[in-house]
């Protein structure tokens, strides 16, 4: 089985402060991605990878970055946490093509006071 | 804006019968499409995927996509309490990632 690993399952951080989410697969998959699920909105891209060291901006990047230094490993990254960015946040691979077929970590809910 | 629409619900179904969950989508020129179940506090998992027009079965699910309409929609056939859950109809546009919809959640009554 696929499996997708994210470091925490509750964070609380405050204002300003520098956050980091880690995601972990062991698949060997090329494709990581980073998704944030708020209520009525749905799951929304923030980032995504299909390589080392590259990254594509998704449909929310303000106010992340994300980092991809080994295969297995992609992480997201809040520069300065503010109270909009409390949310639910799902790391997911897929094996490769055009983002099909993902498999999802358990999440990170992120609160910030 | 590619965009992918679902009813929110909830749609409730008595045990036994069959759940209908729908899904609508902006361009025509899509080509796959996918169907996540996700439980209450539990991260998505994938449980439907269709890419040609038509009707694709695996057990009780049954996926239907009608690219001229540009609606996809899944059918859970003699409907059990565990199939109550949040249904995430996505859609890859060609542009290397899926865009998702906000989700039916679907309630199955005993």
């Amino acid at each position: 089985d696929v499996k997708v690993t994210q470091s925490s399952r509750y964070l609380v951080k405050r204002t300003g402060e520098k956050v980091f989410l880690e995601c972990v697969q062991d698949m060997d998959h090329e494709n990581m991605f980073w998704y944030r699920q708020d209520p009525g909105l749905g799951l929304r891209l923030i980032y995504f990878s299909y390589d080392v060291k590259m990254k594509e901006k998704g449909d929310i990047p303000e106010g992340y970055s994300v980092s991809r230094e080994k295969k297995e490993r992609f992480s997201l990254i809040l520069e300065s946490a503010s109270t909009n960015q409390t949310s639910m946040y799902l790391c997911a691979s897929s094996p490769g093509g055009a983002g099909e077929k993902l498999f999802f970590g358990s999440g990170t809910q992120l609160s910030v006071l | 804006q590619k965009e992918v629409e679902q009813n929110s619900g909830p749609l409730s179904v008595p045990e036994g019968a069959i759940a209908s969950l729908n899904c609508t989508y902006s361009d025509r020129g899509s080509q796959s499409f996918f169907w996540y179940r996700q439980y209450s506090g539990k991260s998505p998992e994938l449980i439907m995927f269709i890419y040609s027009n038509g009707d694709k079965e695996d057990g009780r699910f049954t996926a239907q996509l009608n690219k001229a309409s540009q609606y996809v929609s899944l059918l859970i056939r003699d409907s059990q309490p565990s199939d109550s859950a949040t249904y995430l109809c996505a859609v890859n546009f060609g542009n290397e990632k899926l865009t998702f919809g906000t989700g039916t959640r679907l309630t199955i009554i005993p």
